[in-house]
């Protein structure tokens, strides 16, 4: 079965630069969400997007945006790369937006490198 | 092909009740097995993380066990709450993270 697939897997940048993060979702979900994993944490949700809108916001930078594309992809763009955004950079799709009985399933993760 | 599986796929149980969800894997490198709590709308948030040498881990009302054997885990809930309900998450770690697709848990008064 199709899962969540997310690209690159690795990214190196230097400090400053932008970087853009890619998800696709497993086919027909139409929600996703954004994860960043800090070194030895849980994950920290940072955004969702429902049917190509933003559904709801957690600890996302102001450097950071998303947005769902028409195909119900959804990039992370992340500006003015600081050290701490190194991290591990997880996306997570469901059908629905979270209610009772919907299931998130994971990517394998982008691993954000800030030189 | 690294899979995690996760069974059952959803569950309603009554408050006060024990229930035992199950992980099998295949990730190969094997460094790790962790258990995440979701609830709706939020990140997952660990439960526990057990090695290649641990077979039971508790943490409160949670216990995790791991057989590196037959690869499977299963956390076992005891005496559920109202506020147990949420997804499971079972991540295994190798070369790389492998997340199962979770269990629903719905505890019900």
């Amino acid at each position: 079965a199709a899962g969540v697939i997310q690209s690159p897997r690795h990214l190196i940048k230097e400090k400053r630069e932008t970087a853009t993060l890619k998800c696709y979702p497993i086919p027909r979900h139409d929600t996703v969400y954004w994860y960043q994993q800090g070194p030895g944490q849980d994950p920290q949700f940072l955004i969702s997007f429902y049917e190509k809108m933003q559904s709801d916001k957690g600890s996302i930078p102001d450097r950071f945006s998303a947005q769902q594309f028409s195909d119900y992809h959804s990039e992370l763009n992340m500006s003015s790369l600081e050290l701490g955004d190194s991290a591990l950079y997880f996306c997570a799709s469901s059908l629905g937006r979270g209610e009772v009985g919907n299931i998130q399933y994971f990517g394998a993760g982008t691993r954000l490198s800030v030189l | 092909k690294n899979q995690v599986e996760q069974s059952p796929q959803s569950l309603i149980i009554l408050e006060g009740k024990n229930c035992t969800l199950q992980c099998n894997y295949t990730v190969s490198p094997f460094s790790n097995l962790r258990w995440y709590k979701q609830d709706t709308g939020r990140g997952p948030v660990s439960l526990t993380i057990m090695t290649f040498s641990e077979n039971t881990k508790s943490n409160g009302r949670y216990t995790a066990t791991l057989d590196a054997d037959t690869k499977q885990s299963s956390l076992h809930i005891t005496a559920s709450q109202l506020s147990d309900s949420a997804s499971y998450i079972c991540v295994v770690r190798g070369n790389m993270l492998t997340f199962g697709g979770g269990t629903r848990l719905m505890v019900k008064p």
